[in-house]
């Protein structure tokens, strides 16, 4: 499996509270990747980064700021959370491209965020 | 982006070859047809990548006719254990992105 790991796992939060989570690879892969998986919806994109302090917005960006001070790290933060973003954070993180000559994610573990 | 059309989800009986049918009819030249699977608690997974006509690994084959339209995901004598969500992307091989519909949630019964 690719070494993809996310802090915290889990973590329960007030509304209104600041919250930053975690991707850290040891893939030395360019790109790192936001998302977020709620019923119904399957996975949306937040935020990615092509490269050290290069990053872009995805499709639900609103809320949401991103840092990627090293190749490894890469930090959702949410400046005040809200029960709306309640939800389940996957990172995950490509190369430009896959062995077979296209494009290939490896996602990390998630991480449960219950905003209450 | 090319937009993706799956089937919601699907039952089908351990020992059974399930296919899921995934329609793109805006696809690009030079995009590859994708698919990932999830199982529940996990992130997504890559299983096959193709495309033109038919590629084959140990997980499950990928069946593209040629105007490319549309793709199918053959999964031969499903177990319980290939339950899951199953995603069809469709992206230039150079992206730096993807975009993730709702998937195929597949139940595989005894």
């Amino acid at each position: 499996d690719a070494g993809i790991t996310q802090s915290p796992r889990h973590k329960v939060t007030e509304t209104g509270t600041p919250v930053t989570l975690r991707c850290h690879q040891t893939e030395n892969h360019r790109y790192m990747y936001w998302y977020r998986q709620d019923p119904g919806h399957g996975l949306r994109l937040i935020h990615y980064s092509y490269g050290v302090k290069d990053t872009d917005k995805g499709e639900v960006s609103d809320g949401y700021s991103v840092s990627r001070s090293k190749t490894e790290d890469f930090l959702l933060t949410l400046e005040s959370a809200t029960s709306s973003q309640t939800s389940v954070y996957f990172c995950a993180i490509s190369e430009s491209y896959s062995r077979t000559g296209g494009y290939e994610q490896y996602f990390g573990p998630g991480t449960r965020l219950t905003v209450t | 982006l090319a937009k993706t059309t799956q089937p919601i989800s699907m039952d089908s009986y351990e020992g059974q070859e399930v296919n899921i049918t995934c329609s793109h009819n805006n696809i690009a030249t030079n995009d590859y047809i994708t698919w990932y699977q999830q199982f529940p608690s996990q992130g997504p997974r890559f299983i096959i990548q193709g495309y033109k006509t038919k590629v084959t690994n140990e997980v499950a084959s990928l069946f593209i006719p040629a105007d490319r339209k549309s793709s199918t995901l053959s999964l031969p004598r499903v177990s319980l254990s290939d339950t899951a969500v199953y995603y069809c992307l469709v992206a230039p091989y150079n992206t730096d992105k993807l975009i993730f519909g709702t998937g195929t949630r597949l139940q595989v019964f005894p």
